[in-house]
């Protein structure tokens, strides 16, 4: 299985700033998605992201508020724009290989 | 879309007891894992079951596709067997993960 490598693992930030996520994978996926675990829930797809195209997000999320990259087929990120307290979660990215879904370690975002 | 639906939601053993952890869709299915996510966050895969009977070590799963049903079994449970537990599934029409609710463990020594 994939082995991905996600970064900040943690952050606090303001009111009003973005924050970056990036996940790095040691091959090459075509898919890779976004996930959102909002406290003490179950996780959500925010977006799937295929290089070379725009990512196809899922209802609830917008392109401007989680702008998405995938510049090959190793990486991607995730910014959480004009972040609130209520996009305090922990943001996960996943990759496909075969049919095993693996995931990055997590960033726990806390917004105050 | 699939529903996944997981019970009990809360769970309380002693360490030493055993636990079944279920895990009901609503549609059929190409692709079961069920991951346990630890207190820092992160998903381990434990299995990846579509169908059958697995074992690894203290844990086993079985999935009855027909009746749309798989099983987690956790036996002589340890105090590091605590977190979060999710049965995760991708039905026939797409490449999505849709996730359980989750049954949360807490092994007490």
């Amino acid at each position: 299985s994939a082995v991905i490598s996600q970064k900040p693992s943690r952050d606090i930030c303001q009111r009003g700033t973005s924050l970056t996520i990036q996940c790095q994978v040691d091959s090459q996926v075509t898919m890779m998605f976004w996930y959102r675990q909002q406290p003490g829930q179950s996780l959500t797809l925010i977006a799937t992201a295929n290089q070379g195209s725009e990512a196809t997000y899922e209802s609830g999320f917008v392109i401007d508020k989680f702008p998405i990259s995938r510049p090959n087929l190793t990486f991607s990120t995730l910014t959480v724009s004009n972040m609130s307290p209520e996009d305090s979660s922990i943001y996960l990215c996943s990759v496909v290989t075969g049919l095993l879904y693996t995931f990055g370690s997590g960033t726990r975002l806390t917004v105050v | 879309g699939i529903q996944v639906e997981q019970s009990p939601p809360d769970l309380i053993l002693q360490e030493g007891a055993n636990s079944t952890l279920r895990c009901n869709f609503s549609d059929s299915v190409n692709n079961l894992q069920w991951f346990h996510q630890n207190p820092w966050g992160q998903l381990i895969n434990l299995f990846y079951i579509p169908s059958g009977t697995k074992q690894n070590g203290r844990l086993s799963a079985t999935t009855v596709a027909t009746e749309r049903y798989s099983l987690l079994y956790i036996s002589s449970s340890q105090t590091t067997d605590s977190g979060v537990y999710f049965c995760a599934v991708v039905d026939n029409a797409g490449n999505m993960l849709t996730f359980g609710g989750g049954t949360r463990l807490m092994v007490k020594p």
